[in-house]
């Protein structure tokens, strides 16, 4: 059974201040992806790793950086926290191939920046 | 890049009626379209796919079909239950992205025991 975890379902932090999200995956999974989940607006992209050390920009890459040090754990570091971060945060991964692309979510982290 | 848009962003249908939500996406090039549901407090979850060379694909009570000419995909679920309440997210893939997906704005579905 694949397992995509995440470090917190909840975090509260300041304005300002440096967040770290982690996601580890246990299926040896190559492609790491890193989504925000907001109401009416859906999955929205924000990083994503075909390997270690490797990322790509999503769709809303601005105030995100990322780190992929290990292969089975994917980091989204927000450098300094804003308001407008306030969000659901879930990671994915997938393997490659050509069938069926399953993307396996993480339980999410509801970020909430004061 | 890709554009997946979504409708309707609510739907509200009686217990054993039918549901359909419909998906237009804009980039050619895709050519993979899977469904995600996601339950309340729950991560998304696969629960079926599409490839740009098949017309219709069916499990059970969800079936989806693709128009490629017209760039229009849909999910099509029959006799609904309780249990098919979530939010349902379509997605559109192309070849070569690393698999990566674009997803729909989500549709959340209320079925009405």
């Amino acid at each position: 059974d694949v397992k995509v975890t995440q470090s917190s379902r909840y975090l509260v932090k300041r304005t300002g201040e440096k967040v770290f999200l982690e996601c580890v995956q246990d299926m040896d999974h190559e492609n790491m992806f890193w989504y925000r989940q907001d109401p009416g607006l859906g999955l929205r992209l924000i990083y994503f790793s075909y390997d270690v050390k490797m990322k790509e920009k999503g769709d809303i890459p601005e105030g995100y950086s990322v780190s992929r040090e290990k292969k089975e754990r994917f980091s989204l570091i927000l450098e300094s926290a804003s308001t407008s971060q306030t969000s659901m945060y879930l990671c994915a991964s997938t393997a490659r191939g050509t069938g069926t692309i399953w993307q396996y979510f993480g339980p999410g982290t509801r970020l909430t920046v004061t | 890049g890709e554009n997946v848009e979504q409708h309707p962003s609510t739907l509200s249908v009686q217990e054993g009626d039918s549901a359909v939500i419909k998906c237009t996406y804009s980039d050619s090039a895709s050519n993979y379209f899977p469904w995600y549901k996601q339950e309340l407090g729950k991560r998304p979850q696969l629960i079926i796919d599409i490839r740009s060379n098949v017309g219709e694909k069916k499990d059970q009570r969800i079936a989806v079909t693709l128009n490629k000419t017209a760039k229009h995909f849909s999910l099509h679920i029959t006799e609904t239950q309780p249990e098919d309440s979530a939010v349902y997210f379509c997605a559109a893939s192309r070849p070569g992205g690393y698999q990566k997906v674009t997803f729909g704005t989500g549709t959340k579905l209320q079925v009405i025991p």
